[in-house]
């Protein structure tokens, strides 16, 4: 399993940015994928989770602002952020979830929220 | 909200057993896995489920759970086991995934 995260960057307070997730041997319409971030320095926060059947699942740092998605067909899974702060600034890592643990992750993508 | 504690650091010397703990309110009716993260790195699920190790994670790492405490333990503790480890679980009041903290490991 493979999973290639793509898509950050510096932008600038309430602005948006979508991040993607390419996967490779492992199927996003039939399991359950994760985003989790990392800040500075700081430890690992659950950000959202995408069931196979469709139902999503946001943290309460992120509801109302991030959207997660996926595309059959591309096999990638997407998170649209929108209205961004300062304190989204993090590594956003894409996960698989068995369950309800994360088996594989990415290498992750840095976006920073600046003025 | 649910919350997990972790102490911020352990540090053990080489050939001794590292115990990092993870508490939570009823911890023990739910699965607890943890996660190794090397500086720079992705983190890497180490143990599942209270106490099950992926393929290529060594024995000498494991996990057990008493009470309202999970534990993980790395026993002959390398310089290589040098890392952050995070437990983690599922909240199923909220559907939302929780990490702990995270804890420190230095070897000596």
């Amino acid at each position: 399993v493979r999973l290639e995260e793509s898509g950050g960057g510096l932008i600038q307070p309430g602005e948006s940015l979508r991040l993607s997730c390419a996967v490779s041997n492992f199927s996003v319409s039939l399991n359950s994928l994760a985003w989790v971030r990392q800040a500075p320095g700081r430890g690992l926060e659950w950000v959202s989770v995408l069931y196979s059947g469709g139902k999503t699942y946001y943290s309460d740092s992120v509801k109302g602002r991030f959207v997660i998605s996926r595309d059959d067909l591309k096999n990638t899974l997407f998170l649209q952020m929108n209205d961004l702060r300062v304190e989204d600034t993090a590594m956003y890592f894409c996960a698989t979830e068995d369950y309800d643990y994360f088996a594989n992750w990415g290498q992750g993508t840095l976006v920073t929220v600046s003025s | 909200s649910y919350v997990l504690t972790q102490s911020p650091s352990v540090s053990v010397a080489p050939g001794e057993t590292a115990r990092f703990t993870c508490g939570g309110n009823k911890i023990g009716r739910k699965s607890v896995h943890w996660y190794q993260q090397k500086p720079g790195q992705s983190p890497l699920l180490v143990v599942y489920d209270d106490n099950d190790r992926p393929s290529g994670i060594p024995e000498r790492i494991s996990g057990s759970k008493s009470g309202d405490t999970a534990t993980l333990s790395i026993a002959r503790v390398e310089a290589g086991d040098e890392a952050d480890y995070y437990c983690q679980v599922w909240d199923t009041a909220t559907d939302h995934r929780v990490f702990g903290g995270g804890t420190r490991l230095t070897v000596l």
